[in-house]
C-alpha cells in the first residue's frame, strides 16, 4: 500500500507565476489536509477536503491561494501569482475518518 | 502566541543517553496529544496519540506521557540512537475541530557519537 505521495517534490517558480502541488491520498483515504512549513516554524494547517468539498479553509490565505479534490484524481493546492513569501515546504496529509493522518514526504517551493 | 510550545527548542545528547522532550499546550478542550518525528526533508510520521484520559503511551523505546490537570505532556527517547536525529513536534487535536492538526514548533533533537 504506497503512502501518500506528492508532487513535485521540488518546485521553482518566479514571482507572479502560478505553482500547482498536488496530492494522492493512501488508498481509501477520503480525507486530505494541507499544510505549510516555513522555514524555522511549525506546520501550519491550511486546508481540510473530502472528496469534491472544502470542509475547512481557515487557514487558506484569502487571496492567490485554492485547492480541490475532484472525485476522481489528486488534490491540488494551487498558488497563483506567487510571491517571495510563498517559499515554503507544502506538507500533504491523508486519513480515514477521524483516524489517524499520514503525511507525505512534501514539496519544496522555492520561489525566485 | 503559539498554542503548543515545546522546549527545548534544540537538544545534543551522546548514543546511548536517553532525553525528554517538553511540551505545554494552551488550546482546549482537545480529543487527543500527538508526538511526530520528522526527519529532515521529510513529512512528519506519528510516533503515539494519546486521548486526554490516558497518562501514558508507549511505542518502542517512545515513551509519551500525559497530564492533562497541568496541560503538559513530556516524550521520553530511551537509549538513543543516531537515526534518533530529527525534530520531534508536539501535535494538539481540538475536540470538534474536525481532526485539524495544531502544531508545536518542535524540538531539533541531534544524536551524536
Amino acid at each position: 500500500n504506497a503512502g501518500v505521495m506528492q508532487n513535485p517534490r521540488h518546485l521553482v517558480r518566479r514571482r507572479g507565476q502560478e505553482a500547482r502541488l498536488r496530492c494522492s491520498p493512501m488508498k481509501g483515504h477520503s480525507h486530505v489536509y494541507w499544510y505549510r512549513q516555513l522555514p524555522e516554524e511549525g506546520l501550519k494547517f491550511m486546508v481540510y477536503l473530502q472528496k469534491e468539498n472544502i470542509i475547512d479553509e481557515s487557514g487558506m490565505p484569502k487571496e492567490r491561494f485554492s485547492a480541490e479534490f475532484p472525485k476522481e484524481g489528486p488534490s491540488i493546492l494551487r498558488i497563483q501569482q506567487v510571491v517571495r513569501g510563498d517559499s515554503a515546504a507544502y506538507f500533504c496529509a491523508s486519513s480515514s475518518v477521524g483516524d489517524t493522518q499520514y503525511f507525505g514526504p512534501g514539496t519544496r517551493l522555492t520561489v525566485l | 502566541k503559539n498554542q503548543v510550545e515545546q522546549s527545548p527548542q534544540s537538544l545534543i545528547i551522546l548514543e546511548g543517553k536517553n532525553c525528554t522532550l517538553q511540551c505545554n499546550y494552551t488550546v482546549s478542550p482537545f480529543s487527543n496529544l500527538r508526538w511526530y518525528k520528522q526527519d529532515t526533508g521529510r513529512g512528519p510520521v506519528s510516533l503515539t496519540i494519546m486521548t486526554f484520559s490516558e497518562n501514558t503511551k508507549s511505542n518502542g523505546r517512545y515513551t509519551a506521557t500525559l497530564d492533562a490537570d497541568t496541560k503538559q505532556s513530556s516524550l521520553h527517547i530511551t537509549a538513543s540512537q543516531l537515526s534518533d536525529s530529527a525534530s520531534y513536534i508536539c501535535v494538539v487535536i481540538l475536540t470538534g475541530g474536525g481532526n485539524k492538526l495544531t502544531f508545536g514548533t518542535g524540538t531539533q533533537l541531534k544524536v551524536e557519537l
